[in-house]
């Protein structure tokens, strides 16, 4: 059983496009969380929800729109997507904050032509 | 705010060798730390994580990490390492407290395990 997932894997597209990327877990967590993870390796988060509420919004474009519809899913959306797009992102999940250590799914690869 | 900073940004490393890979941080307030490993086209694993106590933490995999408050340090060592091991390793913080207790990770380690 895949305990966060992701879907899709792998995302090629065009500049300008608009995509989701989907996430779920199923391990009755109640935070989830976006990462971007650039080809340095760098992982910087984007968005936080808890119990389906924004709780961490960092500076990203307004291009990028989280969005959950319940607590066991976060979805990203992204519009007007551009080469500087291109990365992996991560969600995670974890039982509340702070000590409580984060579950990764294994990341969906977007590369923009 | 927090920063996370690794030394290293790549540790080669022969098989059966000890390796230690080095990370400190900065925090104006109490800090959780972990480590994490990504394996190649994977998302991250939870290593081990220090929240209080003992300052020496036992992970998975044989890994363990120091923390050392006055040095604000938290160094992950392996006796013997196998090139199963070959992954990147991240250290992170989260504070103790707040609305909003994000994890803050550093740049990351490339640990390569030689034959």
């Amino acid at each position: 059983d895949t305990a966060v997932s992701q879907t899709p894997k792998y995302l090629v597209t065009q500049m300008g496009n608009d995509k989701s990327i989907k996430c779920e877990q199923n391990l009755g967590h109640d935070t989830m969380y976006w990462y971007k993870q650039d080809s340095k390796k760098f992982l910087k988060i984007m968005f936080s929800y808890n119990n389906k509420e924004l709780i961490i919004n960092e500076t990203v474009p307004n291009r990028f729109s989280p969005k959950s519809p319940d607590k066991a899913h976060l979805n990203l959306h992204i519009n007007s997507l551009e080469l500087g797009d291109s990365a992996v992102y991560f969600c995670a999940s974890s039982q509340g904050q702070g000590y409580q250590p984060q579950h990764f799914g294994d990341g969906t690869r977007l590369s923009i032509l | 705010a927090q920063s996370v900073t690794q030394l290293d940004s790549q540790v080669p490393v022969f098989e059966e060798a000890p390796v230690e890979l080095r990370c400190n941080y900065s925090s104006s307030v109490s800090v959780y730390l972990f480590w994490y490993v990504q394996y190649p086209n994977q998302g991250l694993q939870l290593l081990l994580k220090y929240l209080s106590g003992s300052t020496l933490v036992k992970g998975i995999n044989g890994f363990e990490a120091e923390f050392n408050k006055s040095q604000t340090s938290f160094h992950l060592r392996k006796p013997s390492v196998h090139i199963s091991d070959t992954a990147e390793y991240f250290c992170a913080v989260s504070p103790f407290s707040g609305s909003a207790r994000q994890l803050t990770f550093g740049s990351g380690t490339q640990l390569t395990v030689l034959p």
